[in-house]
């Protein structure tokens, strides 16, 4: 167990829909990271967020946004839903950024019909 | 259910035999480097960690190598058992400009008894 939560685990839902995805990290870790790992593009890094703050950018669609909250938690929101959404979405965190190792949830399964 | 892309390269290793998982990364201005290991259903686990002033890490039955010159990475694994089988991902990272991992393709290690 990495310590990071992840829910739900599944998710299915209809195009056009939005979802949140949550993630709550490690005890003490500051660091929320977003990847999205699919058939055909491996896993790729989204978003981070630093202690409530934004701190990069990866390749994520406008139609998706994330935030993370005071106590550290992490939610993904993901609107007008595609097929082409469906896809395993982890969330990792790490004490700090650079060269700490990232700790991977168990992931939330999205299926979009 | 899988979590992974359909053609992965696989390997095929007999169980108690040593196992070498290669990896060419990309960016040369990376220095830190991680393995982590996925079985289906689950996130990346961290198996082993190593920066760019080291061209060796072992840690319990694996050993990291590191060659900057040709920009590769390999895992090794000894005595190889069934648990081991999953696909393993190398992830690198510039830890002076990106928080993000960028994570290679995966190998899929196959045990067989």
């Amino acid at each position: 167990d990495s310590g990071v939560t992840q829910t739900p685990k599944h998710l299915i839902t209809a195009t056009g829909q939005r979802v949140t995805l949550r993630c709550s990290p490690r005890s003490g870790d500051l660091s929320v990271y977003w990847y999205q790992q699919s058939l055909d593009q491996g896993l790729q890094f989204l978003i981070q967020y630093y202690n409530g703050e934004e701190r990069a950018k990866g390749n994520i669609l406008e139609r998706f946004s994330a935030q993370q909250f005071p106590d550290l938690h992490s939610e993904l929101n993901l609107s007008s839903l595609e097929l082409g959404d469906s896809a395993l979405y982890f969330c990792a965190s790490s004490p700090r950024t650079g060269g700490d190792i990232q700790y991977f949830g168990a992931g939330t399964r999205l299926s979009v019909l | 259910g899988e979590s992974v892309g359909l053609h992965l390269p696989t390997l095929s290793v007999q169980e108690g035999d040593n196992s070498i998982i290669n990896c060419a990364y990309s960016n040369s201005a990376s220095d830190y480097f991680i393995w982590y290991k996925q079985e289906s259903g689950k996130g990346p686990q961290f198996i082993i960690d190593i920066r760019s002033n080291m061209d060796k890490r072992q840690g319990q039955r694996v050993t990291v190598l590191l060659n900057k010159t040709v920009k590769h990475l390999s895992l090794q694994i000894a005595a190889t058992q069934p648990g081991d089988s999953a696909v393993y991902f190398c992830a690198e990272k510039n830890t002076g400009t990106a928080s993000k991992l960028t994570f290679g393709t995966g190998t899929r290690l196959q045990v067989t008894l």
